[in-house]
């Protein structure tokens, strides 16, 4: 079936080293989301992309950047993680950057130790 | 600054009617969405209002009030599969969700 697909589903990664998350949807949306999940804190937006080629800083950008190199994959980096970044992240797209609704991946659960 | 501001946890009993309200206060507003996020899974879309008034789907209702900064939730003929969190979400002149912390649903047999 047609949706958004995150991988890894879960990582333990140590403080300092690097991690790319990925996610790719296959509807042909323009617009994509990267959030953060924390208990008692409602989604807090990453970045985003309102088309292939753009990219914009949400909420909480520090220490996460970036790409959208087509319309299909919106992969998320931490150059170097640090333990407050351990979080349940989940992306999302929607067909445009305006009141459509957003469509979520099942998440990435990640713990820096 | 924005702010959603939503009851933390709710009970509710299998059959009953539950109402879950939202506050908002946002930079600019573009309707409102609530969601739908069982335990450990990914949130699910429910329902978007833009103008004032009740929009009903099914056993889901989502009311809007503009003026007031107020949108609610109406579940009818709860059923244990409704137990999740409900997230209430504005939309603000940049056309940013703004995300509450979610209202916790139990519903009791």
């Amino acid at each position: 079936t047609a949706g958004i697909t995150q991988a890894p589903t879960s990582q333990i990664l140590a403080a300092g080293r690097s991690m790319t998350l990925r996610c790719t949807q296959d509807m042909r949306h323009n617009a994509m989301y990267w959030y953060r999940q924390d208990l008692g804190l409602g989604l807090r937006l990453i970045h985003y992309s309102n088309t292939a080629g753009t990219t914009g800083k949400g909420e909480v950008p520090d220490g996460y950047s970036v790409s959208r190199a087509n319309t299909d994959d919106f992969p998320l980096t931490l150059a170097s993680a640090v333990p407050s970044q351990t979080s349940v992240y989940f992306c999302a797209s929607s067909e445009d950057g305006s009141n459509q609704p957003q469509h979520f991946g099942d998440g990435t659960r990640l713990s820096i130790l | 600054g924005q702010n959603i501001d939503q009851p933390t946890e709710m009970t509710a009993t299998e059959g009953a009617i539950v109402q879950i309200n939202c506050t908002y206060q946002t930079s600019g507003f573009n309707g409102l969405f609530w969601y739908q996020q069982h335990a450990g899974e990914a949130p699910t879309f429910l329902s978007y209002n833009v103008l004032d008034g009740l929009e009903e789907k099914g056993r889901f209702s989502s009311f809007l009030s503009r003026s007031k900064g107020y949108s609610y939730l109406l579940l009818k003929e709860l059923q244990m599969k409704d137990s999740a969190s409900y997230l209430c979400a504005p939309l603000d002149s940049n056309y940013q969700l703004i995300w509450g912390a979610g209202t916790k649903l139990i519903i009791k047999p």
